[in-house]
């Protein structure tokens, strides 16, 4: 069966230090991958997401990024945090149209 | 489409009624919506699809009902349990390489 792992699960940073976050998925190949944010009591906003290794769409401008290094690891990176990038990270995997986009524990990271 | 920056409505309900949470989507090419249910902390769970080429599918404890003349999409949940307390959020298959997800409708079951 497949499995989605995200890492840390919380993360405290101050504002203008780098971050990565990691995610990786087991029991599937050649998935889509996706990284969500959700503010407190919100819904959630597509960031980034890849249907391959090296392969990055970006949904929204801001100061983060995403990689794809390997065909199930999914890395979300700042070089430098603000207050705002404070938030609930998810990332998704996907085998496409009929299938269920299947979600991780997520990320809660805290910028002071 | 995506509602990111609104706070969330809330639909309270008694343990053991019927519950029905809504989901209008703007596109009507969409052809494949899901329901995820979402506690605290965290990631939101698959509850139950439907593809655009049916009105109506069941699960367990749960219907979801698809309106495509008037593209509105719902849950239902019958006999509500504390345990379906969470946030609930819909979403659409647009361009087949990203769903877009619902504002999210928090369901508070009161024992």
């Amino acid at each position: 069966s497949q499995t989605i792992h995200q890492w840390p699960a919380t993360l405290v940073q101050p504002v203008g230090s780098p971050l990565s976050l990691e995610c990786t998925v087991e029991g599937t190949s050649n998935p889509n991958l996706y990284w969500y944010r959700q503010a407190a009591g919100r819904g959630l906003q597509l960031l980034f997401y890849s249907v391959g290794i090296g392969q990055i769409s970006s949904e929204v401008p801001q100061n983060l990024s995403a990689s794809r290094p390997q065909d199930r690891q999914f890395i979300l990176s700042s070089k430098k945090l603000l207050l705002s990038d404070s938030g609930f990270y998810l990332c998704a995997w996907w085998q496409g149209l009929g299938d269920t986009q299947y979600f991780g524990p997520g990320t809660r990271l805290t910028v002071l | 489409g995506e509602s990111v920056g609104l706070h969330l409505p809330t639909l309270s309900v008694q343990e053991g009624d019927n519950s029905i949470i809504n989901c209008a989507y703007s596109n009507s090419a969409s052809d494949y919506f899901i329901w995820y249910k979402q506690e605290s902390g965290k990631g939101p769970q698959f509850i139950i699809d439907i593809r655009s080429n049916m009105d109506k599918r069941q699960g367990q404890r749960v219907t979801v009902l698809l309106n495509k003349t008037v593209k509105h999409l719902s849950l239902q949940i019958a006999a509500t349990q504390p345990g379906d307390s969470a946030v609930y959020f819909c979403a659409e298959n647009i361009g087949r390489r990203a769903l877009t997800f619902g504002s999210g409708t928090r369901l508070q079951v009161q024992p």
